[in-house]
């Protein structure tokens, strides 16, 4: 079974500081993962994603990831918070092979204050 | 180029009414995912489908819920018989290959976000 775990639920940094995002996920195979954002009433945009190539990844808007396989870790981060960033991420499960269910973290909401 | 078209985006019925929601995948793809995202809480998946078949459909409630993707036009999820509980946002995506084997992202529509009155 897997399962992705999202230590916060509301994250809240102030423009220019660092994002931290936190997710830890649980996976008995080499899973891909994913992070994607959700603006309000909007679908989910996919920000980066790892599938056993380089363990640090880049993604769009600034954001990175690091997959850390000791600690089942795949935190996201960006150095400045823009105004903009404001919105619920979630990181995503996805099992290498077991076909094609992604499995979703609870989501963080990241506010971000002027 | 568009993406993942969702329609409608918003729909409202009463209790025992069917819903009925469409999604066009991307131009190319012919895998389809369902998920429900209840209020606050991240999204659940549903079904998978490719072109005329159910690949995946252990997370559908087993009554009242089905979902299509024929040969020619949109997937479409139905919902009978709507009950309260079923007030959600409805998501799909599409992929152009099975995500798990090819690390392939799932690319989402905004959404049908289903009223029950």
């Amino acid at each position: 079974a897997q399962s992705v775990t999202q230590l916060d639920s509301h994250v809240s940094v102030s423009e220019g500081t660092p994002v931290l995002l936190r997710c830890n996920y649980s996976s008995s195979y080499s899973p891909s993962l994913f992070w994607y954002v959700q603006h309000p009433n909007k679908g989910l945009q996919l920000l980066l994603k790892y599938t056993s190539a380089a363990t640090l990844v880049k993604g769009i808007n600034g954001f990175e990831a690091e997959f850390k396989k000791s600690e089942t870790s795949f935190h996201l981060t960006k150095p400045s918070a823009h105004m903009s960033d404001a919105a619920e991420y979630f990181c995503v499960v996805s099992l290498n092979n077991a076909g094609n269910m992604l499995t979703f973290g609870g989501g963080t909401r990241l506010m971000v204050k002027p | 180029n568009a993406g993942v078209m969702q329609n409608p985006r918003h729909l409202v019925r009463r209790r025992g009414q069917e819903a009925r929601l469409r999604c066009s995948p991307m131009k190319g793809h012919s895998h389809v995912y369902w998920y429900r995202q209840l209020p606050e809480e991240g999204l659940k998946f549903m079904v998978y489908l490719q072109k005329e078949n159910i690949i995946d459909e252990s997370g559908m409630p087993k009554e009242r819920f089905s979902a299509e993707f024929p040969k020619e036009g949109p997937s479409i999820l139905r919902i009978q018989q709507v009950v309260r509980g079923d007030s959600a946002a409805y998501f799909c995506a599409s992929s152009a290959t099975g995500t798990g084997a090819q690390g392939q992202p799932q690319h989402f529509g905004d959404g049908t976000r289903l009223s029950i009155l």
